[in-house]
């Protein structure tokens, strides 16, 4: 079974550094891209990035570029999210999902709270 | 970048309606539409790829059309589970995907 399975919540304060993880599993991880979609409270889906985990090839929506880095390890099946200084406005919750067209799998989702 | 949108932004319906949900593209984007359903506290969910291609296991009452700029989601018979956000998504610019900002149905 198929199974992208995402850290727990997080609370941090303005300035902050956080790296959030998503997990694949019942696949195999280095042929299909990871994305990750933010969701801000009571709005809809945005695109962030994709990362190819066979060899790191990553790539950002111009809205995000900069304010965000995707990696992988895939020794460990693991991608992730982090940013080096969070703001407020990086509260939302964050979702992995599986493929570089539609999204076939996708993660149950990390809430980010970053309050002073 | 391709703009997507949705009409309408809130759709009021009952059990046994047929329900048709629209999208549009700022440009041509072929086939390259998705559409997912978001339930609250949920992760989106697949339902079409490709336009028109049902996911596997998605009940047949979905069905999606169209080509280009404007797209259709169909729910042939609504159904109580189907009370749920659902966003449209372009996958045809190159890694530059875009969701619309969603319609919601809720109960008449």
């Amino acid at each position: 079974e198929v199974q992208l399975v995402q850290s727990g919540a997080e609370v941090k304060k303005p300035g902050e550094s956080l790296k959030i993880s998503c997990k694949g599993s019942g696949y195999s991880f280095t042929s299909y891209w990871i994305g990750w979609v933010r969701q801000m409270p009571g709005k809809g889906l945005e695109w962030m990035g994709i990362i190819y985990p066979g060899d790191s090839d990553t790539r950002y929506s111009p809205s995000f570029q900069g304010q965000v880095t995707i990696s992988a390890d895939k020794s460990i099946s693991t991608a992730y999210l982090q940013w080096s200084s969070l703001k407020a406005s990086d509260t939302a919750m964050y979702y992995c999902a599986r493929g570089q067209q539609s999204a076939d799998y996708w993660g149950q989702g990390t809430l980010v709270t970053v309050s002073s | 970048d391709i703009q997507m949108t949705q009409s309408p932004s809130t759709l009021s319906a009952s059990v046994g309606d047929r329900v048709t949900i629209t999208c549009r593209a700022s440009q041509s984007i072929s086939s390259w539409l998705a559409w997912y359903q978001q339930k609250p506290g949920k992760a989106p969910k697949l339902l079409i790829y490709k336009a028109s291609s049902l996911e596997s296991g998605v009940p047949s009452r979905f069905s999606g059309s169209g080509s280009g700029t404007e797209f259709t989601l169909t729910i042939s018979s609504l159904q109580p589970d189907d009370f749920a956000t659902y966003y449209c998504q372009q996958y045809n610019s190159y890694f530059l995907f875009t969701f619309g900002p969603g319609t919601k149905v809720d109960i008449k």
